[in-house]
């Protein structure tokens, strides 16, 4: 089945850049999806179709998705923005729905 | 605006069948291009897609669950369901139901409900 591999962690300090990033092979030919889920919380869509936000997700959320390799970056982050962070693909060729492995980002 | 809202026993014995329910309001389960999900996380863990339903009564599962899957629609309450025959304690987990969109990706979640397998 197909695989998304992220970093299990990412530290950032407060107005600073993350940058979550998410393997998979030939990630590029697909959409990849983001979500943010806060403890406790169920996980919120952040980023659609690579680059797209959803109404009121702020546009400190961006995406891209290059080669084998797509990525979430949060611009000017916040302490607010402490969450674990999954990437998500429809596996075209079975018609099922993967989850990366998740990223734990911290605000030092 | 969407919303979902999970409901079904909190404790559930090994051997058992597991058994949730997913309420939809501010929208229809009939609407195209919407696929009804359910996803699962154990504790401390990830995030696992079991499988969805679509309004027509088509499912999709994930092959790793798909022997002991079904899900269903109930178009006339607006709800669609999970059930997970012989459970076991690797089964504890928060499940969440979600809409899925192909082109969106899960885009409304329920607050999840926590299922806890133990005697």
């Amino acid at each position: 089945s197909y695989v998304l591999t992220q970093p299990p962690s990412v530290s950032v300090a407060p107005g600073q850049t993350a940058t979550i990033t998410c393997g998979g092979n030939n990630l590029a030919s697909t959409s990849v999806h983001w979500y943010q889920q806060k403890p406790g919380q169920a996980p919120v869509l952040v980023v659609y179709d690579d680059v797209d936000r959803p109404s009121g997700i702020p546009e400190r959320f961006s995406g891209s998705n290059f080669g084998s390799t797509a990525t979430l970056t949060i611009s000017r982050v916040e302490a607010g923005d402490e969450a674990d962070y999954y990437c998500q693909v429809w596996d075209s060729s079975t018609d099922h729905f993967v989850f990366g492995t998740g990223t734990k980002v911290t605000v030092l | 605006q969407v919303q979902l809202q999970e409901s079904g026993p909190g404790l559930v014995k090994p051997s058992e069948t597991l058994s949730l329910t997913c309420t939809v309001s501010g929208g229809s389960v009939s609407s195209g291009h919407s696929f009804w999900s359910w996803i699962r996380q154990p504790p401390g863990k990830g995030l696992e897609w079991i499988g969805y339903v679509y309004y027509s009564g088509s499912t999709n599962y994930n092959p790793s669950l798909k022997s002991r899957v079904t899900i269903s629609v109930d178009t006339s309450k607006n709800q669609f369901s999970l059930k997970l025959t012989s459970v076991t304690a690797a089964d504890t987990a928060v499940f969440y139901c979600a809409r899925l969109s192909y082109s969106r990706g899960f885009d409304y979640w329920g607050q999840g409900t926590l299922v806890t397998v133990s005697s």
